[in-house]
């Protein structure tokens, strides 16, 4: 059965440093979304992405974030200076078509820590 | 503004006994979908179940189902003979152009 694949599981890193987080939707879809989740938190929507742009984003993707499809199979998420409210888990999801009625397949999500 | 609203953290249920997990919603939009997602321990995200706004009928999946009451904007999920492996965070979610969850409900199921 096909699955989004994210990487890597866990990042560390040193507030103010950039990450990248990597995500390999599921092949024949054409919508990326990524959500974060907060600890003991709701999920929360950041972004969504469709025909290599932007389609949505919500008030906490501000400009220390952004997001590329660089080839045709992975999906990044870059935070350019990370701070210690982004410790995280994001989620990748992807969907085959939009964000309504179709059904997004979440990754397994990668746990960011900044310290 | 789009909002979910879970007023249960937590819930519990006798394993093989049903539960009913409330949510309430507000959006402007007249056509937008509804969704249920179950994450367990792992923190996958697994959906559960949806609903059409436009369709009056509530959707059933196996054990699952909803209880869909669009003027009160009330999306609730039963889960009938309740399984030991049913035990999770369940995310209630609404989707327009974007996809909003509420807070969740931990379930918890008692053998």
């Amino acid at each position: 059965e096909p699955e989004v694949t994210q990487t890597p599981s866990h990042q560390v890193t040193q507030m103010g440093q950039e990450v990248i987080l990597r995500c390999v939707p599921i092949s024949n879809h054409l919508y990326f979304y990524w959500y974060r989740q907060i600890l003991g938190q709701k999920v929360e929507f950041l972004v969504s992405f469709y025909n290599n742009e932007i389609s949505e984003k919500s008030e906490i993707f501000d400009d220390q974030f952004s997001v590329e499809r660089p080839d045709g199979s992975n999906f990044t998420l870059k935070i350019r200076s990370t701070k210690l409210e982004d410790s995280a888990m994001y989620f990748c999801a992807s969907s085959g078509g939009g964000p309504g009625y179709n059904e997004q397949f979440f990754g397994p999500g990668t746990r960011l820590t900044v310290l | 503004a789009q909002t979910v609203t879970q007023s249960q953290p937590e819930m519990s249920v006798q394993e093989a006994e049903t539960v009913t997990l409330s949510c309430t919603y507000d959006t402007s939009e007249s056509d937008y979908y509804l969704f249920w997602y179950k994450q367990p321990p792992s923190r996958q995200m697994i959906l559960v179940i949806r609903q059409e706004a436009y369709k009056q009928q509530n959707a059933t999946e196996n054990r699952f189902s909803v209880n869909f009451q669009k003027a009160a904007k009330s999306f609730s999920l039963k889960i009938s003979d309740s399984q030991l492996g049913d035990a999770a965070m369940y995310f209630c979610a609404l989707a327009n152009n974007d996809m909003r969850f509420g807070a969740g409900t931990r379930l918890t199921v008692k053998p």
